[in-house]
């Protein structure tokens, strides 16, 4: 059964500072890892989606990377701002059209 | 990307009355959805996979008979609460694929469900 877990489970950092969130995962056939953003009360925003055969995806200030084979994934923000202040999510896909198996978040707090 | 609207976005309920929360693919046709809950402070869990058409598919220890599930359509997939109690109170999410192009998994806004 995969198991998903986060760290940390919290982190609260100065506007401007990069920072990373870790993502691993017990079973390393996976079909894609996607990372979620999730603010209070909300539903969830897709950030990036990566594929198995991937080792990394960006979108703007957000970068993920993806080392299956050691069953790890980071979230690299650059320059954070306090709009970023969130829950992230990262979710593991182990079949194409399957379930997610979500880990327990990482609360994000941007301080200006 | 594509878009899944969830509705309500909130209700409050009496204990012992049935709540029905939808899922639609807006842009897209999903032959399966997803069913997740969450509790304040922790992940998402699983609840249901539903299947276009037949019957869905539940997790370990979630009642199929309280949570019903109905995937009558490619775009429509719906969750019903039945009797309602306080511990039912959590906010549920759905998801959904793409089942054309499919590799990405599109979430709604979430149902905030009290249950008084």
């Amino acid at each position: 059964k995969q198991e998903v877990t986060q760290i940390p489970a919290a982190l609260s950092v100065p506007e401007g500072e990069n920072l990373v969130l870790n993502c691993s995962f017990t079973d390393s056939a996976i079909y894609n890892l996607q990372w979620f953003r999730q603010d209070p009360g909300k539903g969830l925003t897709s950030l990036l989606l990566i594929q198995s055969s991937q080792r990394e995806q960006t979108s703007g200030r957000l970068n993920a990377s993806l080392d299956k084979s050691s069953g790890r994934s980071t979230l690299y923000i650059a320059a954070s701002q306090p709009g970023d202040s969130a829950t992230y999510l990262c979710a593991v896909c182990n079949n194409a059209g399957n379930m997610l198996t979500f880990g327990g978040g990482t609360r994000l707090m941007v301080k200006p | 990307g594509a878009v899944v609207s969830q509705h309500p976005s909130w209700v409050i309920c009496k204990s012992g009355t049935s709540v029905k929360i939808e899922c639609r693919s807006l842009d897209f046709q999903a032959t399966t959805m997803f069913w997740y809950r969450q509790f304040p402070k922790q992940s998402l869990m699983l609840m249901a996979t539903s299947n276009e058409g037949s019957k869905a598919t539940y997790e370990q220890g979630v009642e199929k008979d309280k949570f019903l599930i109905n995937h009558a359509s490619l775009t429509l997939s719906t969750l019903t609460v039945t009797s309602a109690h306080p511990e039912d109170s959590s906010f549920y999410i759905c998801s959904a694929r793409d089942s054309g192009s499919g590799t990405e998994a599109f979430f709604g806004q979430g149902t905030r469900l009290t249950v008084v």
